[in-house]
């Protein structure tokens, strides 16, 4: 079964913080995504890549970057935490996008 | 602009119940509809609905496709504690590069 996995389950982080969530995927899937999960908005996209240092813009990109140097691991970046981006934040990966994702466990991050 | 619109948005019935859940989309070359359970944390995959393959069933759980009025349904019959989470429908394209859709969900909870 492909894995996905997110390093944290629940962080906790002061506001302006510099924030690494880190995704890895083990089965060679060239697709990979960032979703945010808020009550009443649904999961919504941040970022994706398709192919390794490839990256584009989701719906909600404001505040947040993505790094992805190699085809396994896809990071998401915010670069000053501000409480707005309290959220559950869930990474995905696909062999293409029409086949469905697998998603990680999430990490909830709560800025304070 | 492309959505999936998902109803209703919580449920809660007693143990043994049959519930339908509907998810209806309006996306431009649209490829599958696919349904997830997510209970505590990450969405797991139930069923992909194509053109080719309109119905799918797994035990308690199915779902039909209905590309004429561009909806899906998700039945539970004799639904059980197990089954309370939300159930996330997602739409996706025709091309490599379109992204999937997500509703924002229905929340199901079963009462013992």
């Amino acid at each position: 079964d492909v894995k996905v996995t997110q390093s944290s389950r629940y962080l906790v982080k002061r506001t302006g913080e510099k924030v690494f969530l880190e995704c890895v995927q083990d089965m060679d899937h060239e697709n990979m995504f960032w979703y945010r999960q808020d009550p009443g908005l649904g999961l919504r996209l941040i970022y994706f890549s398709y192919d390794v240092k490839m990256k584009e813009k989701g719906d909600i990109p404001e505040g947040y970057s993505v790094s992805r140097e190699k085809k396994e691991r896809f990071s998401l970046i915010l670069e000053s935490a501000s409480t707005n981006q309290t959220s559950m934040y869930l990474c995905a990966s696909s062999l293409q996008g029409f086949y469905g994702y697998t998603f990680g466990s999430g990490t909830r991050l709560t800025v304070v | 602009e492309d959505k999936v619109v998902q109803s209703p948005l919580s449920l809660v019935v007693h143990e043994g119940d049959t519930v339908t859940l509907n998810c209806s989309y309006e996306v431009t070359n649209f490829r599958s509809l696919l349904w997830y359970k997510q209970e505590k944390k990450a969405p797991t995959f139930l069923f992909m609905l194509t053109s080719s393959g309109i119905e799918k069933k797994s035990g308690r759980l199915s779902s039909i496709l209905d590309k004429k009025e561009l909806s899906s349904i998700l039945n539970i019959t004799a639904t059980q504690t197990g089954d309370s989470a939300i159930y996330l429908c997602a739409v996706g394209g025709m091309n490599r590069d379109d992204k999937i859709i997500f509703g924002k969900g229905t929340r199901l909870h079963i009462l013992p």
